[in-house]
């Protein structure tokens, strides 16, 4: 089946660790995106990828980093510069714009000990 | 970052009830999308929508794109139980651009 894969689907990490979050998809999408989600809130930008060896900032990229060597992989590194990590990350992929619906994985929640 | 401004924030219904939600900007888009989102899940991507005054339905879901392609409505009919959970807008503003903003989501309860 097509679609999205996070791992894991649950993370926790202590104080001052950097952690790595999953992403994969098997849509030949071009594009990935992960998003942070907090309780009662919106989904914000973190960084999103437009093709291989290429990723542009989005609202919040203080604290985390991104690679993209694979088409199909796009993780997310949670940095202990990242002050309030805990969360629910998301992950996305689209086609090429301008019709790029984005389609989300099932999500990390990421808990800071 | 910019945020749309999606109403109600949350609401009660009876099953058998119609629901209506918006979302509304500032800004011009080009593209919107609507998510639903159960608890400890990804949103799942229920209607796209890519021309003003476009509207498309989507089973008992059906969404519009406004005229003045600064809002976007949605509405389900004859709500049942399982729609119970969160709905987001999402619009895009430059053709050129892969970004969305998001919506606050609509937080929906269906009392049977």
């Amino acid at each position: 089946d097509g679609g999205i894969t996070q791992s894991p689907k649950y993370l926790f990490r202590k104080e001052g660790q950097n952690v790595t979050l999953s992403c994969e998809q098997n849509l030949n999408h071009d594009a990935m995106y992960w998003y942070r989600q907090d309780p009662g809130q919106g989904l914000r930008l973190i960084y999103y990828s437009q093709i291989v060896n290429d990723f542009q900032k989005g609202d919040i990229a203080e604290g985390y980093s991104v690679s993209r060597e694979k088409k199909e992989s796009f993780p997310l590194t949670v940095t202990s510069a990242q002050k309030n990590p805990t969360a629910f990350y998301l992950c996305a992929s689209s086609h090429r714009i301008p019709y790029n619906e984005q389609f989300f994985g099932p999500g990390t929640r990421l808990t800071v000990l | 970052g910019q945020q749309l401004n999606q109403s109600p924030q949350s609401m009660f219904i009876q099953e058998g009830e119609d629901v209506s939600m918006n979302c509304t900007s500032s800004s011009i888009f080009n593209t919107w999308l609507w998510y639903k989102q159960d608890p400890g899940e990804g949103p799942v991507l229920l209607i796209a929508l890519y021309k003003a005054g476009e509207l498309t339905s989507n089973g008992r879901l059906t969404a519009q794109f406004g005229i003045t392609r600064k809002d976007s409505f949605l509405n389900i009919s004859a709500s049942i139980p399982s729609d119970v959970g969160i709905y987001f807008c999402a619009g895009q503003g430059s053709s050129g651009t892969y970004k969305y903003i998001f919506g606050t989501g609509t937080r929906l309860k269906v009392l049977a």
